[in-house]
């Protein structure tokens, strides 16, 4: 089982609607949680951090589910320019070859917003 | 503020010659981290460093690829000889910490292309 996993996509949504993706990882002892954005050619930049009780900005909305290990995003209100790559990372310990306290990106979540 | 800088921002090379890839941190980082990405195999962690020294270099491919961190403000990650598999997008980050909930700000990349 990959560490950290996240369906590829792409994800074709029309402009304004919801879309919600998923993060499943495999070590329970992870720590610390984040959703990164990455343009075409471009670095990962932090969307946000993920708190056990979950947390919102703006129309963005995160969770965290430790009993099922996995994480989720939600956007709310899609635009244009939310069209990127959604990468999903997990940091704690004992990850092997992970390094850096066990920080592990997935592959990312491809997602297409369409006017 | 500044934010991670890298140098070049694209390296064309052929097989067999001498790559250096270069960081600058964001000024009061004490954590700094190579990564690898390719279609393929997404982000990888190659190295990282903490107050300038090499903590974990177990993502490194092999001995071809070396990093160095001579200070808080500056490092390399060199390969030698250069192999057209080594083609990637190859990232440096920096993080205040290594432990703990800090997200890692990346730099725009060194896109290397060996023929």
């Amino acid at each position: 089982r990959k560490e950290v996993e996240q369906d590829p996509g792409p994800f074709n949504v029309p402009e304004g609607a919801t879309v919600a993706f998923n993060c499943t990882y495999s070590n329970s002892a992870s720590q610390s949680f984040f959703w990164y954005r990455q343009d075409c050619r471009k670095e990962p930049k932090l969307l946000m951090s993920v708190y056990s009780s979950g947390n919102e900005d703006g129309r963005f909305t995160a969770q965290l589910n430790r009993a099922s290990q996995y994480i989720s995003l939600l956007i709310r209100d899609s635009k244009l320019s939310d069209s990127a790559t959604y990468l999903c990372v997990v940091r704690g310990s004992g990850y092997s070859g992970g390094g850096a306290d066990g920080l592990t990106f997935g592959k990312g979540t491809h997602l297409i917003i369409q006017p | 503020d500044a934010g991670v800088i890298q140098s070049p921002r694209h390296e064309v090379t052929e097989m067999g010659q001498e790559v250096t890839l270069r960081c600058k941190p964001i000024s009061g980082h004490n954590s700094l981290f190579w990564y690898r990405q390719t279609m393929m195999r997404g982000l990888e962690l190659l190295i990282y460093f903490n107050n300038n020294v090499p903590i974990d270099d177990s993502g490194m491919p092999e001995d071809r690829f070396s990093a160095k961190m001579p200070n808080a403000s500056f490092s390399t990650l060199k390969i030698q000889p250069s192999e057209p598999r080594d083609s990637a997008v190859y990232f440096c980050a920096s993080s205040p910490q290594v432990r703990g909930g800090s997200p890692l700000h990346f730099g725009n990349g060194t896109r290397l292309t060996v023929t």
